[in-house]
C-alpha cells in the first residue's frame, strides 16, 4: 500500500525566506504527483501537477521536483510572504494517496 | 459550472440518522473522486467514478458508506446510521478525463458532524 509522508509536519518562517517542503512515497509506480495548497476551511486548491517523466514543474514562486526512483518531492517557495500560510500537501496518483500535509506559518 | 460544488456545506447529524451528501462536478469531467479528511490529516480515499461506473470503493470504511452518480454527472455520498467517528470533512473531486495525467481539482467540502 502507499505511503506518503511529509516533512515538516509544521514550519513557521519569517517573510522574504525561501523554503522547501518534503514529501516522500513508498511505492515509486507512481503516474504523478501533485502538491495541493488547502486554507483553513477550505477545499484543496491544486498547486502544481507533476507527470512522472518529468522531474520538476515551476509556476510563479513555486517550483516542485519529482526523483521518482528515491521516492521524493520537493516544493521549492521563493520569497515566502504572509499570504503563502496554508497547509501544503503532495499526493501521488494511482489512487491519489495524501500525506498528512505541512502547515506553514509565514511571519511578516 | 465554474469548480466543484458541494452541498451541505454543514450539516449535524444526530447518532444513528442517515446523511446525503451531493457533488457537483466540473462540467464534462469524466473522473469524479470522494475523500474523507479528519481533523489535522490529509484526505482519505474512499470511492472513484468514470462517467457512471463505480470503479473503486476500496475506501469505503464499512456498508453504511454508499455512493452514486447515476447519470455521470452529480454523485451523492449516503451515510447511513451515522456514528460520531463519521464526523470529517467530505470533499469531493472531478478531473476531466479518465487517464491519471489530469489535473485533479476539489470542492470545499461538505463538515459533518456527528452528535
Amino acid at each position: 500500500k502507499q505511503e506518503v509522508t511529509q516533512i515538516p509536519a509544521a514550519l513557521s518562517v519569517p517573510e522574504g525566506e525561501n523554503l522547501v517542503l518534503n514529501c516522500s512515497f513508498t511505492d515509486s509506480a507512481i503516474y504523478n504527483l501533485q502538491w495541493f495548497r488547502q486554507d483553513p476551511g477550505k477545499g484543496l486548491t491544486s498547486l502544481l501537477l507533476i507527470q512522472s517523466s518529468q522531474r520538476e514543474q515551476t509556476s510563479g514562486r513555486l517550483n516542485a521536483s519529482l526523483d521518482k526512483s528515491s521516492g521524493r518531492s520537493t516544493l521549492y517557495i521563493a520569497a515566502s510572504q504572509p499570504g503563502d500560510s496554508a497547509t501544503y500537501l503532495c499526493a501521488v496518483r494511482g489512487q491519489l494517496t495524501f500525506g498528512k500535509g505541512t502547515k506553514l506559518s509565514v511571519i511578516p | 459550472g465554474a469548480g466543484v460544488s458541494q452541498s451541505p456545506r454543514y450539516k449535524v447529524a444526530k447518532r444513528g440518522q442517515d446523511v446525503a451528501l451531493r457533488c457537483d462536478p466540473i462540467s464534462g469531467h469524466v473522473s469524479l473522486f470522494w475523500y474523507q479528511q479528519a481533523l489535522g490529516q490529509g484526505p482519505e480515499f474512499l470511492t472513484y467514478f468514470q462517467n457512471e461506473a463505480q470503479l473503486d470503493k476500496s475506501g469505503l470504511p464499512s456498508d453504511r458508506f454508499f455512493a452514486e452518480r447515476p447519470e455521470g454527472s452529480v454523485s451523492t455520498l449516503k451515510i447511513q446510521r451515522t456514528q460520531q467517528e463519521d464526523s470529517a470533512v467530505y470533499l469531493c473531486a472531478s478531473s476531466e478525463s479518465g487517464g491519471s495525467g489530469n489535473t485533479i481539482y476539489f470542492g470545499e467540502g461538505s463538515w459533518l458532524t456527528v452528535v
